[in-house]
């Protein structure tokens, strides 16, 4: 299994401009969500999906929206960039079920700087 | 979710024990204790967690006190690679989301 994969793995942005982050999991897990960690900081959560066709808003989600057609995808858009959101931003999945006992798995980040 | 509390640092010298402290004083009967780490330039990676019970790992072991108040993690030999931001976070049983919400953490240096 390949994991969490997350493309790119870095980005340079104007301010204003528009842009996709990807995500995905091969691990069927039902769960998915995404980061963002500002320097010497903690993550925070954005969006987060609980299963396809099912999304909802996390701590910092203005300036960015998600779909979750797919299991495996949880595509990040950034509708018009702002200085604010450079940041690396995480995606992560884990599986279902009302059971706080599971892992969430990370992939690598992506390091999002808007000029 | 219940807050948690972690020292902002703490230093250890390579092949000696660790232990990580987290307080938690609002933790919930239905929260179980979650554990995190992060490398330098990657993503969080799961360590361990726990109800009551203390827990062992191939990676560490988790105590939990009696009351459930507090937890430590204790890396049982220190290595260089377990330089990290460790994260103590409370899960809620009952309303599995899949967020997970971060503190500061714990930055653990690792003498040679």
């Amino acid at each position: 299994n390949a994991g969490v994969t997350q493309t790119p793995k870095f980005q340079v942005l104007k301010t204003g401009q528009s842009m996709t982050l990807q995500c995905a999991q091969d691990m069927n897990h039902e769960y998915m969500s995404w980061y963002r960690q500002d320097p010497g900081m903690g993550l925070r959560l954005i969006h987060y999906s609980v299963g396809a066709g099912i999304t909802d808003q996390g701590e910092v989600p203005n300036g960015y929206n998600v779909s979750r057609s797919t299991t495996e995808d949880f595509p990040l858009r950034l509708l018009s960039a702002a200085p604010s959101q450079t940041s690396v931003y995480f995606c992560a999945s884990s599986p279902g079920g009302r059971d706080g006992t599971y892992e969430q798995y990370f992939g690598p980040g992506t390091r999002l700087t808007v000029t | 979710d219940a807050k948690t509390t972690q020292p902002n640092s703490m230093e250890s010298n390579e092949e000696e024990p660790v232990h990580l402290p987290c307080n938690h004083s609002t933790i919930s009967g239905t929260d179980y204790i979650h554990w995190y780490r992060q490398l330098p330039s990657q993503g969080p990676e799961y360590v361990i967690h726990g109800l009551t019970s203390n827990v062992n790992n191939r990676m560490a072991s988790l105590a939990i006190a009696e009351d459930r108040k507090s937890s430590t993690l204790i890396l049982h030999r220190a290595t260089l690679r377990d330089a990290a931001v460790y994260y103590c976070i409370l899960r809620d049983v009952t309303g599995n989301t899949g967020k997970l919400i971060f503190g500061q953490g714990t930055t653990l240096q690792v003498k040679p």
